[in-house]
């Protein structure tokens, strides 16, 4: 089946630094990525559809200059937090989409930690 | 705007035993895919089952199947014979057709007893 990594499972880092997160498709391209939230206990909400080759597409209410999102070849999309403060702190799932198909597969996820 | 409501917070079953979780969706679309996915403690996020709109077949996988009810845009999840590593978070979503955004249920959380 199609697998999703993310980099790194976990970061805690001091507020006002950037944190840089990771999404690869390891076994099938994907020109379609997509950067969920999840707070505890809490569903994931879609922050933002990355396209490769193409700028990103927020959803309202998320800064997309805060979230940075680079989708820079078919494998690997990046979501760089910027200026991170204690409120940034949450679950970050990516997820991508294999080819035609409307199922989208998980990445393992992130937990940031801003202090 | 599509909404996804998942009534049951937690729901908890003895194992080898039948559980079925409720979904239901709010949508104006006519060709749209619904969904399970699993979050187990881990967090990773796995997809259960899908269905499109347009079967009228409820889909089935294994232990795993539907009761979709389009009428009443309704889309529960059964699982038979529970076992313990079906204990996770199960949310429902909405996808309508030609658009990648997934749009989820609050989920349910299952437990499953020995």
């Amino acid at each position: 089946g199609a697998v999703v990594s993310q980099h790194p499972s976990w970061v805690i880092c001091k507020s006002g630094t950037s944190v840089k997160i990771e999404c690869r498709s390891l076994d099938f391209q994907a020109t379609t990525m997509f950067w969920y939230r999840q707070f505890p206990k809490q569903s994931l909400m879609l922050m933002a559809t990355s396209n490769e080759g193409s700028k990103a597409t927020y959803e309202q209410g998320v800064e997309k200059d805060k979230f940075l999102i680079n989708h820079a070849s078919l494998t690997l999309s990046t979501l760089t937090v910027t200026s991170a403060h204690p409120e940034d702190s949450s679950f970050y799932i990516c997820s991508a989409r294999d080819g035609g198909f409307e199922t989208q597969y998980f990445g393992p996820g992130t937990r940031l930690l801003v202090l | 705007a599509q909404t996804v409501t998942q009534s049951q917070p937690e729901m908890s079953v003895q194992e080898a035993e039948t559980v079925t979780l409720s979904c239901t969706y709010d949508t104006s679309e006519n060709n749209y895919y619904l969904f399970w996915y699993k979050q187990p403690p881990s967090r990773q996020m796995i997809l259960v089952i899908r269905q499109e709109a347009y079967k009228q077949q409820n889909a089935t996988e294994n232990r795993f199947s539907v009761n979709f009810q389009k009428a009443a845009k309704s889309f529960s999840l059964k699982i038979s014979d529970s076992q313990l590593g079906d204990t996770a978070m199960y949310f429902c979503a909405f996808m309508k057709q030609n658009t990648d955004k997934l749009i989820f249920g609050t989920g349910t959380r299952l437990q499953v007893f020995p």
